[in-house]
């Protein structure tokens, strides 16, 4: 089955720029969506096929991908974008769509 | 604006076979795939399931943990999605949520819309 890998958390200060990965065997061959969840609430579709953003979300959120990683890149980070991430794929081989989520905690 | 509302959470004993729905609404239902993918206490995220539309089939592909026992189905005229889930185990226990599918050019799906979630316990 296909893995995606995520770290547990990124910390960041206010104004720098977050950089969440996503891990997976050739992952740049296939389309990454990610989203945010922030407590007690539903998540939210922020990147969808790599690098598009739905309406609604900031020019500072961007993705990447590319050989065996998948970058969600948050710049300018404000407080209101501590959540938590996780990147998804869709691999019909695998039940595994989602990585593990990774916590993003501005300092 | 796209809504979906799930309902028929609650506290369940193992072995139980409760039964989730979600209205949607916002948008055409029928011809829309939808999924479910669930969240165990703070835990990641889980896909279940998906219903493919009846255009599409509608057929039905399962996660391995709940293949054999939950089942989803959809009432397009009633704009309603449900989770039919049989013999619980407490390892299930986690917020559902309902969730519309988006199918790229790449014919990938990801999760474009979700609902608040209904949380089932599954304990005796």
């Amino acid at each position: 089955s296909y893995v995606l890998t995520q770290p547990p958390s990124v910390s960041v200060a206010p104004g720098q720029t977050a950089r969440i990965t996503c891990g997976g065997n050739n992952i740049g061959t296939k389309s990454v969506h990610w989203y945010r969840q922030k407590p007690g609430l539903a998540p939210v579709l922020v990147v969808y096929d790599d690098t598009d953003r739905p309406s609604g979300i900031p020019e500072r959120l961007s993705g990447s991908n590319s050989g065996n990683t998948a970058t969600l890149t948050i710049s300018w980070v404000e407080a209101g974008d501590e959540a938590d991430y996780y990147c998804q794929v869709w691999d019909t081989s695998s039940d595994r769509v989602f990585g593990g989520g990774t916590k993003l905690t501005v300092l | 604006e796209v809504q979906l509302v799930e309902s028929g959470g609650g506290l369940v004993k193992p072995g139980g076979s409760p039964r989730l729905s979600c209205v949607a609404s916002g948008f055409t239902f029928s011809n829309v795939w939808m999924s479910w993918v669930r969240q165990a206490p703070g835990k990641g995220l889980e896909w279940v399931g998906r219903i493919t539309s009846k255009t599409d089939g509608g057929t039905t592909d399962y996660a391995a943990p709940v293949k054999g026992r939950f089942t989803i189905s959809r009432d397009d005229s009633k704009d309603t999605l449900y989770l039919q889930m049989n013999s619980l185990k407490t390892e299930d226990t986690a917020v559902y949520y309902c969730t519309t599918n988006a199918i790229t050019v790449a014919d990938t799906i990801f999760f474009d819309y979700w609902g608040q979630g209904a949380l089932v316990t599954v304990s005796s």
